[in-house]
């Protein structure tokens, strides 16, 4: 089954606007969540990755928040660009075991211009 | 450079048919793993091996066969295709299995359509 629950499947955003994505997990071993990206017909690419002991770590246009009582993380993109248009996948993982990624079913974002 | 590669970019093949997919990195890993990713995009893992050691082998059917003759290598075998197996797979490596927080690095993916 599903480990972590990614929202929306979808989304569409004006340049310039916010994305938001949502990733929520059951786990309370996991302690490793990065987001990958992935552009069509490519693999996909670490983006941003934290670690529970922070609630937010910013990377450029790139935020991840997280929240560990409520099990939950979230990706912002701010200033939204048209080459921001991807799939992007949360995932979750427990380091110190056999470090095995399990990801969301990802969500494809369309930036328009 | 490209620092995971993958051959073929595509495969077209009948069912019944025995494939084979080549992955080779050239960023001195030591950790390589082979992903499913199918139709509606969801990616799972299906096999992990560590300095050419098996190390994860997930819930895949045994007509699938990893075989790494090097750390830089992984391959993987599909026996008797069947329709179900069409799909991108993803090949792709890190640092080290266990090693805090290490990026896994993917290859571009092979395209696996079985008619």
């Amino acid at each position: 089954q599903q480990q972590v629950k990614q929202s929306p499947q979808s989304l569409i955003v004006q340049k310039g606007g916010i994305s938001i994505i949502n990733c929520a997990y059951e786990n309370t071993a996991f302690d490793y969540f990065p987001w990958y990206q992935q552009f069509p017909g490519k693999g996909p690419a670490l983006l941003i990755a934290i670690r529970p002991d922070v609630s937010e770590k910013k990377e450029g246009r790139f935020t991840i928040s997280f929240n560990k009582s409520a099990k939950q993380f979230s990706l912002h993109i701010m200033d939204s660009q048209p080459g921001d248009s991807a799939t992007y996948f949360c995932a979750a993982s427990i380091e110190r075991n056999d470090y095995k990624l399990s990801f969301g079913a990802g969500t494809t974002v369309t930036v328009r211009a | 450079d490209t620092a995971v590669s993958q051959t073929p970019k595509y495969l077209v093949t009948q069912m019944g048919n025995d494939k084979s997919i080549k992955c080779e990195q050239n960023l001195g890993h030591d950790t390589m793993y082979w992903y499913k990713q199918d139709s509606k995009k969801f990616l799972k893992i299906m096999f992990s091996y560590n300095n050419k050691e098996l190390i994860i082998n997930e819930t895949v059917p045994n007509r699938f066969s990893p075989k790494s003759p090097d750390k830089a290598h992984l391959n993987l075998h599909i026996n008797s295709l069947e329709l179900g197996d069409s799909a991108v797979y993803f090949c792709a490596s890190s640092h080290t299995l266990a090693g805090v927080g290490d990026t896994q690095y993917f290859g571009p993916g092979t395209r696996l359509t079985v008619l």
